[in-house]
Order: structure tokens, then C-alpha cells, then sequence
């Protein structure tokens, strides 16, 4: 079964406005953390964001805000005032810890996002 | 911190031939991960390491691919004999325990 789902293969979204992309996941654990990474073109992976399972806040980091919502189980992404430069792949990750301080992360399949001027 | 560093940047063999890939994680970090990204399977956790010792090695595809951690300041993933199948990008990726992963640049992989 998929730990991470993203269901939005692509996304278009105008310069500066907001716009949302969707992360459900799906765990048994009770201590969990959830996290964004952009891609760009140039292939490198670019940490976002981050929110933690028992975080009652929803995570912000500058444009970029997590909608955490536990009971449903969804974690999506939040880009405000979109810019050109923000178009990119976009994936969403979990990390379960097992064992201790052991842990692994899980990356869903990502959603292309492609901001038009 | 030059970050987590990855070696070659890219990487064009033939079919049979051994690859060694390489990665230096960033200095404190004691979680070493193996990433593959491809078109069609996306990001899959190869192995991982915490403090030089491997903890899941369940995603390594088959026995051709092996990964070390000999010291906290080096691992190789290497790939004996390596197909065509196994072209992809190879990132390695540094952590510590609740914190992010960084990443490194990435092997871009190409067996002919």
C-alpha cells in the first residue's frame, strides 16, 4: 500500500496567486513527521517545510505553509504569491520512526507545478 | 558545511561493467540514505545507515547492489554488473535524528 499519496501528477497555477498540492499518507505510528522538497529542473532536492505529528501548529515557512490535518490524514502544501521560480516537481515525505531513533523516509510520487506569468 | 557531496556527477558504462558511486554526508550527521529517482518508480529508499551501520537495505533491488559505510565520512553504492535497467539518478542523502535529510547533487546513471 502507498505510504504517500500525491494525486496531482501536474498542477498550473498564475503568478501570484496561491495555490495548494495534496498529500495524503497513510501510517499505524503515533510519532510521525511530514515533510515537503522541491525539485527543480536542475535536479537538486529542496527541503521546504516541515511538521511534526504532534505539532498543534500548522508548519510556516515564509510563502510556503502545511494544512495539517491529522484526522484525515493530509499534509498539503501551501504556496502563496506564486512565482515564476517556484515551478518545479514537488514531493511530499514521511518519515515513521521505528525502533527507537531509527527511521526511514518515504517520498509519495510528486506533482509537477508549472506557474504562468 | 560544503553540504553533502556526491561523486561522479554523472556516469555513462556499458553494460557488465562495475559502478562505484560515492558520497561524502555532511560532518555530524549520523543517518546515511541511498535514494533512487526514476521516471516510472519515482524516489525509492535504496539503504540507509545510522552511525556506519546499514539498519535497511530492504529496497536494494538485487544482490548486484551493494552499499558500504566503512567511516561517518564516506559510503559507496556500488553496482556489479550493472544493466541498462539500473539507469537512473542516484542521490545520497545526510540527517541527524528529527531533523531534515539534506541532499546531495545527485549521480546521474547511464549503463548503455
Amino acid at each position: 500500500a502507498q505510504k504517500i499519496t500525491q494525486t496531482q501528477p501536474g498542477m498550473f497555477v498564475q503568478e501570484k496567486e496561491a495555490v495548494t498540492l495534496d498529500c495524503t499518507y497513510d501510517t499505524s505510528d503515533q510519532s510521525y513527521g511530514l515533510f515537503w522538497y522541491k525539485q527543480p529542473s536542475s535536479g537538486e532536492m529542496i527541503f521546504l517545510i516541515y511538521q511534526g505529528s504532534y505539532d498543534e501548529q500548522n508548519a510556516t515557512e515564509g510563502r510556503y505553509s502545511l494544512n495539517f490535518q491529522k484526522a484525515r490524514k493530509s499534509a498539503n502544501l501551501v504556496i502563496s504569491a506564486s512565482q515564476l521560480g517556484d515551478s518545479a516537481m514537488y514531493f511530499c515525505a514521511m518519515r515513521e520512526i521505528r525502533g527507537g531513533s531509527n527511521y526511514k523516509l518515504t517520498f509519495g510520487k510528486g506533482t509537477l507545478l508549472t506557474v504562468n506569468p | 558545511d560544503a553540504g553533502v557531496i556526491q561523486s561522479p556527477r554523472h556516469e555513462v558504462t556499458e553494460m557488465g561493467q562495475e559502478v562505484t558511486l560515492r558520497c561524502k554526508p555532511i560532518s555530524g550527521h549520523d543517518y546515511l540514505f541511498w535514494y533512487r529517482q526514476t521516471m516510472m518508480r519515482g524516489l525509492e529508499l535504496l539503504i540507509y545507515f545510522n552511525n556506519n551501520v546499514p539498519i535497511d537495505d530492504s529496497g536494494m533491488p538485487e544482490d548486484r547492489f551493494s552499499a558500504k559505510m566503512p567511516n561517518a565520512s564516506f559510503s559507496t553504492l556500488k553496482i556489479q554488473p550493472s544493466e541498462p535497467r539500473d539507469s537512473a539518478v542516484y542521490f545520497c542523502a545526510s540527517g541527524a535524528v528529527e531533523e531534515k535529510l539534506f541532499f546531495g547533487s545527485g549521480t546521474q546513471l547511464s549503463v548503455l
